[in-house]
């Protein structure tokens, strides 16, 4: 079975700009959720997503959005890109109903300019 | 908010050494699970204790959850190289989970 697969590894943007996150979770699991990972701030929850609704969310400002599929692949947005959005950002998904065992992606590494 | 502490931030050890690591907080959690992260990889969950004073063990990993469910604590027997990491504690609650800081654990051979 494969692992949760996040692209792309790596990416460079500068201030103001906007990118986008791709997760695809493993096969049959339904829930993602979206971390950013920080030196200094450690694991902060972004939002998760169920069967293409937004189930639960973080304390981020609107310029963190996210969607999720019909397939389960999930994307998440930021917009207006600032210096302090550098961060490796975690996918992570969830399997069958009851499951509390979260299986993580390597992540994508956001380097802002 | 929940919080959760986890000390010490960084660990550096022989091999051969044992450590413990805590993850603390004022929450109740419905359950604890700690985590292990390696460079450039996302967290694999190593455990999940559910149940108040519940102890585990995975090898020369033991993990224990407090009475109180409020805290829990990893301890590692004769470290070796390969336990490098940085180790992560997650309380869980309502299927949302609150990650602790995180401790850098070295292992020098």
């Amino acid at each position: 079975k494969a692992g949760v697969t996040q692209t792309p590894r790596y990416l460079i943007k500068t201030r103001g700009q906007q990118v986008t996150l791709s997760c695809s979770p493993i096969s049959g699991h339904r829930s993602v959720s979206w971390y950013q990972q920080t030196p200094g701030q450690g694991l902060q929850f972004l939002f998760e997503y169920f069967s293409e609704t937004q189930r639960n969310k973080g304390n981020f400002p609107g310029r963190f959005s996210g969607r999720q599929f019909s397939n389960s692949r999930s994307e998440m947005n930021v917009s207006t890109l600032e210096l302090g959005d550098s961060a490796l950002y975690l996918c992570a998904s969830t399997g069958g109903q009851g499951e509390n065992i979260q299986y993580f992606g390597a992540g994508t590494r956001l380097s802002v300019l | 908010t929940q919080l959760l502490e986890q000390s010490p931030q960084f660990l550096s050890i022989q091999e051969g050494e044992n450590l413990t690591v805590y993850c603390n907080s004022s929450s109740v959690f419905s359950s604890l699970q700690w985590y292990r992260q390696e460079p450039g990889e996302g967290p694999v969950l190593l455990v999940t204790v559910v149940t108040g004073g519940e102890v585990k063990k995975l090898k020369r990993l033991t993990f224990q959850f407090g009475d109180a469910r409020k805290d829990s604590s990893l301890h590692i027997t004769a470290a070796q190289p390969g336990d490098t990491g940085l180790y992560l504690c997650a309380g869980v609650n309502a299927g949302k989970s609150t990650f602790g800081d995180g401790t850098t654990l070295t292992v020098k051979p």
